[in-house]
């Protein structure tokens, strides 16, 4: 799987949109980006995954660069409960790969 | 309606004794499986079981015994237990291995060796 960086920590103000972002500068044509986050004392939670077209979901939406490189996470209206560890995750996507392999992640405090 | 349970949510105990964690999924899917979060942080998978059957066993010690009665449960049993074994244990479930990439994670057991 392709290496992932993300910067440890961001802000955010509530209500406001949070933008995170995420690269994979070694990402292979057949690799998927995922996010997932965790809420303290909570089991990660996934959000959303795409390849290579921008993706919305009720969450959140993905923006991948057109080379693939990098991409952002975005979280339209931030609120209070957004505030959680955000993981950037870069894998084959299905067939015998079942793991998920999670890096140190991105701190989002979304602040009042 | 819980999607992912794990009991307990809690464990202290003593250097040398046997302890089980177990886990149950209520979402009828196929492939579950155990994770380990240590102090700093860092989430790593450990074990996982596709069908009652075992996929991963990553480098963990033998001390460490996963067991599937059947699709909705894997249980994790550990052996002659260590502080390094103090972590939260995560149990998560997947439809399928295909769609390994969407797992529904519990809510964890803190384990505590003293």
């Amino acid at each position: 799987d392709a290496k992932t960086t993300q910067p440890p920590s961001m802000d955010c103000a509530e209500g406001r949109a949070a933008n995170l972002p995420c690269n994979h500068s070694t990402i292979s044509g057949n690799e998927y980006v995922y996010w997932y986050r965790q809420i303290h004392s909570q089991g990660p939670q996934y959000i959303i995954h795409g390849l290579k077209n921008n993706e919305t979901n009720e969450m959140a939406s993905l923006i991948i660069t057109e080379d693939r490189k990098s991409s952002t996470l975005i979280l339209p209206h931030a609120t209070l409960r957004d505030t959680a560890v955000y993981y950037c995750i870069v894998r084959v996507g299905g067939g015998s790969n079942y793991k998920l392999t999670f890096g140190k992640g991105t701190l989002l405090t979304v602040n009042p | 309606d819980t999607a992912v349970s794990q009991t307990p949510k809690y464990l202290v105990t003593q250097m040398g004794n046997d302890k089980s964690i177990k886990c149950e999924q209520n979402l009828g899917h196929d492939t579950m499986y155990w994770y380990k979060q240590d102090s700093k942080k860092f989430l790593k998978i450990m074990f996982s079981y596709n069908n009652k059957e075992l996929i991963i066993n990553e480098t963990v010690p033998n001390r460490f015994s996963p067991k599937s009665p059947d699709k909705a449960h894997l249980n994790l049993h550990i052996n002659s237990l260590e502080l390094g074994d103090s972590a939260v244990y995560f149990c998560a479930s997947s439809q399928d291995t295909v769609r390994a990439y969407e797992q529904y994670f519990g809510p964890g057991t803190r384990l505590t060796v003293t």
